[in-house]
This record gives C-alpha cells, structure tokens and sequence, in this order.
C-alpha cells in the first residue's frame, strides 16, 4: 500500500510555544489529508480536512485558529498547535487519500506532550 | 447522522483460535466504504480490510474476513487462527462522502484484544 510518513513521532514542548507535525504522501499524490486526534483510551476523532491548494475544513468544535493547517503542496501537510497548553497533549495522526485504494493510509502518528 | 458502534470494548481469545469483532453501522448513504484498522500499542493505524457497499461477497485477507450483512447494517471482523501479535486495539471504521468526493473515515470505539497462550 501507500506510504504516508509523519514527523515527529514524539515531541514534549513547554507551554505557550508551537509546535509543527508534518504528514507527507511518500509514493502519491494525496489531494486530501485528514488529521485526527487520539485522547488515550479512545477512539480517533477527526479534527480537519486538508485540501491541497484551499483553506481546511475543520469539524465543529476545533479552534481553527489554535490548529494551523497548511497543505501547500500534493505532498505535503502540517499540523501547527499554536500556544500550546497541557489539555492539548494528545496522540495526532494524519492520513492521506488520493491514491487508486479505497482505504486511507495514516501516517506512523506524533505523541505531544505539552509541560 | 452517520455512526459506527462496537460494542465490545474488550475480547480475549485464545492463541490459534478464531475470534469475530462486532461492528454495526448507521448511514442513509446508498454507497459507502467499511474499514478495519489495526491499532498496536505504537500507535500506528494498520489497515486491514474493506468492503464496499456495492460488493457482492464478502472480503478476505489473509486471515482476516469480513462477515458483511447488509440488511443488518453490520460488518463483523473475523480473525482465524489467532496469533500473539494480534494483541492490539481493532477500529471498524466508515468512509462517508460521494465517491467524487473526499473522504473522511468516522470511527467505533474500537475494541481492544488480547490473545492468550
């Protein structure tokens, strides 16, 4: 299947910076990226649809302004949690869909612990 | 509103046994996707089978099956022979959206296996 890699993996980041979670389609064109957020113990919840090219689509009740979306190539994705606070450590994971599969393909996911 | 729901937060199953993974699903969407994700302790999500609304018979992978009954609107996940790295949280999921459309995937609760020696 598809490769989508994502980095970092883990990242402890004291409170009040921001950090950047990258997802990248390695063997395809991935028009549309989608990141999730994962609180342990439970399910995947999605956050945002990434379109190359197009502002994101974020689900309700995500702050657009405190999760930055860029998707600024068929390639590539990030993830920036701007002014990050404790509540904000959680598992991130993206996947990617634009390849001749049904399924999506999910990156290996980053750990962010906020201190 | 579309939904997914497993019921069963956990499951033991002996090693070399076969187990099934209940998933039942709520869409008024003629055409849909259903998935199987395989999720270790990593964190990565391993895709491991699906079936389209549309098909016919049911899906197979290796050791994995989908008992797919769609007047039930269920989508059962049958793993045979049971290995020890099957140990892992399993999430049905389902893909909305037109198929000229993106798609995002909505996820159960997931269900968490252990297989035992």
């Amino acid at each position: 299947g598809a490769v989508v890699s994502q980095h970092p993996s883990r990242v402890i980041c004291k409170s009040g910076t921001s950090v950047k979670i990258e997802c990248r389609s390695l063997d395809f064109q991935a028009t549309t990226m989608f990141w999730y957020r994962q609180f342990p113990k439970q399910s995947l919840m999605l956050m945002a649809t990434s379109n190359e090219g197009s502002k994101a689509t974020y689900e309700q009740g995500v702050e657009k302004d405190k999760f930055l979306i860029n998707h600024a190539s068929l390639t590539l994705s990030t993830l920036t949690v701007t002014s990050a606070h404790p509540e904000d450590s959680s598992f991130y994971i993206c996947s990617a869909s634009g390849g001749s599969e049904p399924e999506a393909f999910f990156g290996q996911g980053t750990r962010l612990t906020v201190v | 509103a579309q939904k997914i729901t497993q019921t069963q937060p956990g499951m033991f199953v002996q090693e070399k046994e076969a187990v099934t993974l209940d998933c039942t699903y709520d869409t008024s969407d003629q055409s849909y996707g259903l998935f199987w994700y395989k999720q270790p302790s990593s964190g990565e999500m391993i895709f491991l089978i699906y079936q389209g609304s549309y098909d016919e018979q049911n899906a197979t992978e290796g050791r994995y099956s989908l008992n797919f009954q769609k007047a039930r609107k269920s989508a059962n996940l049958v793993i045979s022979a049971s290995q020890l790295g099957d140990s892992a949280m399993y999430f049905c999921a389902m893909r909305e959206g037109r198929a000229d459309s993106s798609y995002k995937l909505i996820f159960g609760s997931g269900t968490r296996l252990l297989v035992r020696p």
